[in-house]
């Protein structure tokens, strides 16, 4: 494809269900990233995948966020039991290899809304 | 804690103004990077720099290593500038440290 892909583009949720996220990343881009992003505020790292291994999860907020990458390419993002704090843009980006020194290309982000 | 400090939070100017954004960060870095968000999300890599100064059209980044400090700055401002501007660096990392964003607004 063009670019990353993200969908839903939009999602809403009342507080405890689960949600999924999908990151479809550049063709042949094995670095994938996901970012929080809050209102008004910048992004803030949450996961980052090389290939289908998950190097970080060092940002991810608590156990109910789980990402995965099994086959090195579409990633998910689950959320369960989702909080209102939970209400954020969720963005992807992916780049090529020895990321810290390359541009990342990122998604429109999904604008999750936790009711 | 290595933190992106970005100044100023706001910034309004009149179309054909010289803009300048402004980015300072605590440690070394392998690579900073400046980034345009327009509302609805989409987030667009404009800079990516480690030394020195780097031009595209309108757009001027540099960095001083030493000061640990980045500016942008936009010539001739436009209406269509107007975003958020946001710096993120690699403190030596893959991932990506983000400031808070400057919110341009230009009026014609």
């Amino acid at each position: 494809g063009a670019g990353v892909s993200q969908s839903p583009r939009y999602k809403v949720a009342k507080r405890g269900q689960d949600v999924a996220l999908r990151c479809d990343p550049i063709s042949g881009h094995v670095s994938l990233f996901w970012y929080q992003q809050a209102l008004g505020q910048g992004p803030e790292f949450l996961t980052y995948f090389q290939n289908e291994a998950q190097l970080d999860k060092s940002g991810l907020p608590s156990d109910r966020f789980f990402a995965e990458r099994p086959e090195g390419s579409v990633s998910t993002l689950k959320i369960q039991r989702t909080q209102q704090e939970d209400s954020a843009v969720y963005l992807c980006a992916s780049s090529g290899p020895r990321a810290r020194n390359q541009p990342q290309h990122f998604g429109d982000g999904t604008r999750l809304s936790i009711l | 804690k290595n933190e992106v400090e970005q100044s100023p939070q706001n910034l309004t100017a009149q179309e054909g103004e010289f803009i300048t954004i402004n980015c300072s960060y605590s440690v070394g870095i392998s690579a900073l990077h400046w980034l345009q968000q327009h509302p609805g999300g989409g987030i667009v890599s404009l800079f990516m720099l480690s030394s020195g100064k780097k031009k595209h059209g309108r757009l001027i980044a540099t960095i001083n290593i030493q000061e640990k400090h980045s500016s942008l700055h936009i010539t001739a401002s436009h209406p269509r500038d107007s975003a958020v501007y946001i710096c993120a660096v690699n403190y030596n990392t893959d991932k990506l440290i983000f400031g808070t964003g400057t919110r341009l607004q230009v009026f014609p």
